[in-house]
């Protein structure tokens, strides 16, 4: 079965920088394209941040566009958001999810990301 | 990158049917066919309910129909049961590798 397992989140102060793990497991995950998506408490989706195959090639939303970077380990598996400068609006739950063409069919559990002094 | 706009919220009885509308720039639909549709519940991951406009994957039922025209994607959900309650969010992608998702819609089943 597909799993993704988030880890990373916490209480983090304005400015500063957080960094998330995404664990994959029961597919290739070398060959899936990955997304990072947002959900602040009580609202809706937001997409985040998409990265390649091959880690070369990120493309992000606007809000998070020079702040925030994906990344991904192939040999361990594992997709990663570096959050920096991070903002009071930034605070949300993070969710990892695999592509499917341009959709997102496995989900992670999301790990809560808390911007406040 | 604004939101694609769906209605707030829904209500039907069971056994009734429902459709959602997602409704974007012509941008966002006339040149790609990557529109999905997801359902979550309360405190859940969302689920996957429908891709590329109007497929299912495996597992989901054959109640959730996904079609396109125009400026708007709609999300039909027939045979309405309890376990349906929840929210509704389509998603496209828009360009330069950049994906957007709707407002969300709150089925409630009365």
């Amino acid at each position: 079965d597909v799993q993704l397992v988030e880890s990373g989140g916490g209480l983090v102060q304005p400015g500063k920088s957080l960094r998330l793990s995404c664990a994959a497991s029961g597919f290739t995950f070398r060959t899936s394209w990955m997304h990072w998506v947002r959900q602040a408490p009580g609202k809706g989706l937001v997409w985040v941040s998409r990265i390649n195959t091959d880690g070369n090639y990120g493309s992000y939303a606007d809000s998070v566009r020079g702040r925030f970077t994906i990344s991904r380990d192939n040999a361990k598996n594992t997709l990663y958001l570096q959050m920096d400068r991070l903002r009071a609006d930034d605070t949300a739950v993070y969710y990892c999810a695999r592509d499917l063409t341009g959709s997102r069919d496995h989900w992670g559990q999301g790990t809560l990301v808390t911007v406040s002094s | 990158q604004s939101a694609l706009t769906q209605p707030a919220s829904v209500s039907e009885s069971p056994g009734q049917s429902i459709t959602i509308s997602c409704t974007g720039t012509s941008s966002d639909f006339a040149t790609y066919n990557y529109v999905s549709w997801y359902q979550q519940h309360p405190g859940k991951a969302p689920k996957l309910l429908i891709y590329d406009v109007s497929n299912r994957p495996s597992g989901v039922s054959n109640r959730f129909s996904g079609s396109k025209s125009g400026s708007t994607a709609s999300l039909t959900i027939s045979g309405l049961q309890a376990e349906d309650e929840a929210d509704y969010y389509c998603s496209s992608y828009r360009s330069s590798g950049t994906y957007v998702f709707g407002t969300g819609t709150k089925v409630t089943v009365l």
